[in-house]
């Protein structure tokens, strides 16, 4: 049984650019949560998907930030015209439906922007 | 006030050692307390969970909440070099929300 995937595991864009990370779910868990690592800082929620539903997305920035977890696929966070304070590392983890506490993270995406 | 509070660290500690790991929290409507271990570059991995107060053993780890002081443990028994890496501890948000509310993590460092 596969963990969470995520894709690209190092990602480098130019101010400006859009990045999209990937991240395809354990088998079986349909509930998606991503989360941002800052350097010397604790992992922030961002957004908590379920399939084609955005459940929460309280911690996501107002602007430029966007998620999705369609029917099929694997869930995608878009950042469109990235700015160097977006660098950071982008975990994404996944859950069973009803079974919250058990969330498995990816090996997370650390996306530079130069 | 920060909703989950922990010490950074770094600790170091020497191999057989006794660890112990704590953060406080704010809010007394949180039920679920987690702690994860996340290795150098790599994604947090889940050791345990709790409910409500009391302890939970697994191995040479045990994870206590003390809902009456709102901190949490974790304590680790003869350490090992392996267990060198941060620990985050986290809860879970209430309501219909799902999300994990994390602490800055612990650094440990066990020498051998």
């Amino acid at each position: 049984n596969a963990g969470v995937m995520q894709n690209p595991r190092h990602l480098v864009r130019r101010r400006g650019q859009e990045a999209r990370l990937r991240c395809s779910p354990m088998k079986g868990h349909s509930h998606v949560y991503w989360y941002r690592q800052l350097p010397e800082e604790g992992l922030k929620f961002m957004v908590y998907l379920q399939k084609e539903n955005i459940i929460d997305e309280s911690g996501m920035p107002k602007e430029r930030f966007s998620a999705e977890f369609p029917k099929e696929g694997p869930s995608i966070l878009r950042i469109q015209q990235v700015v160097r304070g977006d660098s950071a590392a982008y975990f994404c983890a996944s859950s069973p439906p009803g079974i919250r506490t058990e969330a498995f993270f990816g090996q997370g995406t650390r996306l530079t922007v130069v | 006030q920060k909703e989950v509070e922990q010490d950074p660290g770094p600790l170091s500690v020497p191999e057989g050692a006794i660890v112990s790991l704590n953060c406080t929290y704010s809010n007394s409507a949180f039920q679920y307390f987690m702690w994860y271990r996340q290795y150098s570059r790599k994604g947090p991995e889940l050791l345990m969970y709790t409910y409500s107060s009391g302890n939970k053993e697994d191995g040479r780890f045990t994870a206590q909440v003390d809902k009456s002081s709102k901190y949490i443990s974790l304590f680790i028994r003869d350490s090992q070099p392996s267990d060198s890496a941060t620990y985050l501890c986290a809860t879970l948000a209430g309501g219909s929300q799902g999300n994990l509310i994390f602490g800055k993590g612990t650094k440990l460092s066990v020498k051998p």
